[in-house]
């Protein structure tokens, strides 16, 4: 089936500092791709919709600033939460859509941040 | 009111017992409806699709209900490996909404 990669899987850094993840869609291509985070016990809550060769969609509540995407290429999209903060630490999941069927999304194995 | 509820759990039942997850959904305009199940620290994966006429896969059945706006998913002969997060899924406006899940702890 469809595979999708994050890297990195897991990241603990300084509060302060800027962390990049990437989202690869492996053996597909995806003009679509979403980024969700998951607190403990709750549900994922999207983020944001990133569409190759234009700005993001973000959510409401969700600060386009702070959680900045790019989308250059049909099979990459990055997420970087910019001067992360304790609170930001989080579980992200990406997922793509294949751009030949209109529903069907896959998953990423997600990136566990923790912000000291 | 969130847009997907479901009861959290969680439901510990032994091997060999049927299970039954409930889902309401408040956006009457939902268009698909799906359930994921999660395992512990990893990503959502696609168990099976939800349609209005009720559809088996196995030991796992989903029916839709859009006059109640009610999802349910009903899991016969439970295996220890059925542990997991059950996640009730709708897409609206071309989003996927998640549920916060159910736990199931299935024991020998």
């Amino acid at each position: 089936g469809a595979v999708v990669s994050q890297h990195p899987s897991r990241v603990i850094c300084k509060s302060g500092t800027s962390v990049k993840i990437e989202c690869r869609s492996l053996d597909f291509q995806a003009t679509t791709m979403f980024w969700y985070r998951q607190f403990p016990k709750q549900s994922l809550m999207l983020m944001a919709t990133s569409n190759e060769g234009s700005k993001a969609t973000y959510e409401q509540g969700v600060e386009k600033d702070k959680f900045l995407i790019n989308h250059a290429s049909l099979t990459l999209s990055t997420l970087t939460v910019t001067s992360a903060h304790p609170e930001d630490s989080s579980f992200y999941i990406c997922s793509a859509r294949d751009s030949r069927g209109r529903e069907t999304q896959y998953f990423g194995p997600g990136t566990r941040l923790l912000v000291l | 009111r969130k847009e997907v509820e479901q009861d959290p759990g969680p439901f510990n039942v032994p091997e060999g017992a049927t299970v039954a997850f409930n889902c309401t959904y408040s956006n009457s305009a939902s268009q698909s409806f799906f359930w994921y199940r999660q395992d512990c620290r990893k990503e959502p994966k696609l168990l099976m699709s939800v349609y209005s006429s009720g559809n088996e896969d196995g030991r796992f059945t989903a029916q839709l209900n859009r006059a109640s706006q009610y999802i349910s998913l009903l899991i016969r002969d439970s295996k220890l490996s059925d542990s997991a997060t059950y996640l009730c899924v709708v897409r609206s406006a071309d989003k996927l909404i998640f549920g916060t899940g159910t736990r199931l702890q299935v024991f020998p």
